[in-house]
């Protein structure tokens, strides 16, 4: 049973970057496609961007200036980053198994508070 | 961008009635439509795919049709544990957009 987990800070000051990691068990990273997407505090689901565990990538339009994903396949992870956060940007992250554009494994979600 | 609408946003039911909830994309989006359902606090878990392929381990009480821009979400017989939020996603193209959800509650 494949397994995601995400880690990182729970709080980012604004301006500065947020960063997390999902790590994945139970099954290896390669030939699939991986995803984050994010919910604000009572609000619906909004998709980050992709990544196949090669390296290509695809974003959202609405953050794609800001948001950088990456992979690092001997360790069975990948990564986002996201640039010059605000308020806007707190939410629960999640990262996700995109099999056949279906997101078919979900971490539990770690919530990330853009704060002072 | 492919905007996705649902309706109703909120609906009450009760145990043992059948729910519809309805999606609608502003494209048409051929098949390329998933059902999620999420429970306060909890992980989205995927239902249906394509519009209507029930995910492994999904009840079969719940169901998908549709294709184009139109398609909706069955729940044959509601059960006490469906009472969640219910998410429909286009992945035909990128950037994958959900719609704003349905809340199911207890009547």
């Amino acid at each position: 049973q494949v397994q995601l987990q995400e880690s990182g800070p729970g709080l980012v000051k604004p301006s500065e970057t947020l960063s997390l990691t999902c790590t994945v068990s139970g099954g290896s990273i390669s030939s699939y496609y991986w995803s984050w997407i994010r919910q604000p505090p009572g609000k619906g689901l909004e998709w980050i961007g992709y990544l196949y565990y090669s390296g290509s990538t695809n974003y959202n339009p609405s953050l794609k200036s800001r948001v950088t994903i990456s992979v690092d396949t001997s360790k069975n992870q990948f990564s986002l980053n996201l640039t010059s956060v605000t308020a806007a940007d707190t939410a629960v992250y999640y990262c996700a198994r995109q099999a056949a554009a279906t997101l078919d494994y979900w971490g539990q979600g770690t919530l990330v508070t853009v704060s002072s | 961008d492919v905007q996705m609408t649902q309706s109703p946003s909120s609906l009450s039911a009760s145990v043992g009635d059948r729910v519809t909830i309805t999606c609608r994309a502003s494209q048409s989006i051929s098949s390329y439509l998933n059902w999620y359902q999420q429970k306060p606090g909890k992980v989205p878990k995927l239902l249906i795919y394509t519009a209507s392929s029930l995910q492994s381990g999904v009840p079969s009480r719940f169901s998908g049709s549709g294709s184009g821009t139109d398609f909706t979400l069955t729940i044959s017989s509601l059960q006490p544990e469906d009472f969640a939020t219910y998410y429909c996603q286009q992945s035909y193209s990128t950037p994958f957009t959900f719609g704003p959800g349905t809340k199911v509650d207890i009547k």
